[in-house]
């Protein structure tokens, strides 16, 4: 239900930006987006609440933002370290319950 | 700090149950949503369902309906998971994760994961 490009990939210093695409059940019914980094081995760490906000301790490198019944995510500054899988999140009315996207795998070239 | 830990590892045969336990701490237990999120080797993040003990408010995802139970024992502050009738598809890492209402209720901590295996 909420559709991510399965990969994106930048050189270091470089921006990339992670869509995810959602429907008038869920981000078009403007329900909140999150967005999470998942490193192999580890649980997945909350990157950003509610379409654009960082919680403490995620860098500035690291934004947000939602237009209509989509949303996405920048990484500006790319680093090796923010190799990794994202997946965007949010609810969805037609299921009552929550909902994640497809993800997207992040490589630095 | 609030922390989640989870129960180790296990592996299943086809047709039983598994029921993983979270154990959290750091924050008031019943007043804590609890979800329950899964990744299939291979796949993304599958949200399963969650708890809010305090009333004892229940959603699950309805690809797990019938065959999911999440309950809570407030007693240790504890949240389980039970999944029936498992098959080689429900092979993955299970994750609780609480939500948090300083970040709009996205899910802000999270336990360790439990691998299940099910395996004949």
């Amino acid at each position: 239900l909420l559709t991510q490009p399965p990969s994106v990939s930048g050189a270091p210093g470089q921006r990339v930006t992670i869509s995810c695409a959602g429907t008038s059940s869920n981000i078009g019914a403007n329900y909140a987006v999150h967005w999470y980094q998942h490193l192999p081995g580890a649980p997945p760490k909350l990157l950003i609440y509610a379409n654009f906000n960082r919680p403490s301790g995620v860098p500035d490198r690291f934004s947000g933002s939602r237009s209509g019944s989509a949303a996405s995510l920048t990484i500006t500054g790319l680093q090796p370290d923010d190799e990794a899988d994202y997946y965007c999140q949010s609810y969805d009315r037609s299921l009552l319950g929550e909902v994640f996207g497809t993800g997207t795998t992040v490589t630095v070239l | 700090q609030v922390q989640l830990v989870q129960s180790g590892a296990e592996v299943k045969r086809p047709g039983s149950s598994i029921k993983i336990s979270c154990q959290t701490s750091g924050v008031t237990f019943t007043t804590s949503t609890l979800n329950w999120v899964r990744q299939v080797p291979g796949q993304g993040l599958e949200w399963m369902g969650r708890l809010l003990p305090v009333v004892s408010l229940h959603n699950y995802a309805p690809s797990f309906q019938g065959r999911l139970t999440i309950t809570a024992d407030t007693s240790t502050d504890t949240a389980y998971m039970e999944l029936r009738s498992l098959t080689s598809g429900d092979t993955a890492v299970y994750y609780c994760a609480r939500e948090g209402a300083e970040v709009s209720e996205a899910l802000h901590v999270w336990g360790q994961g439990t691998l299940i295996t099910v395996s004949s």
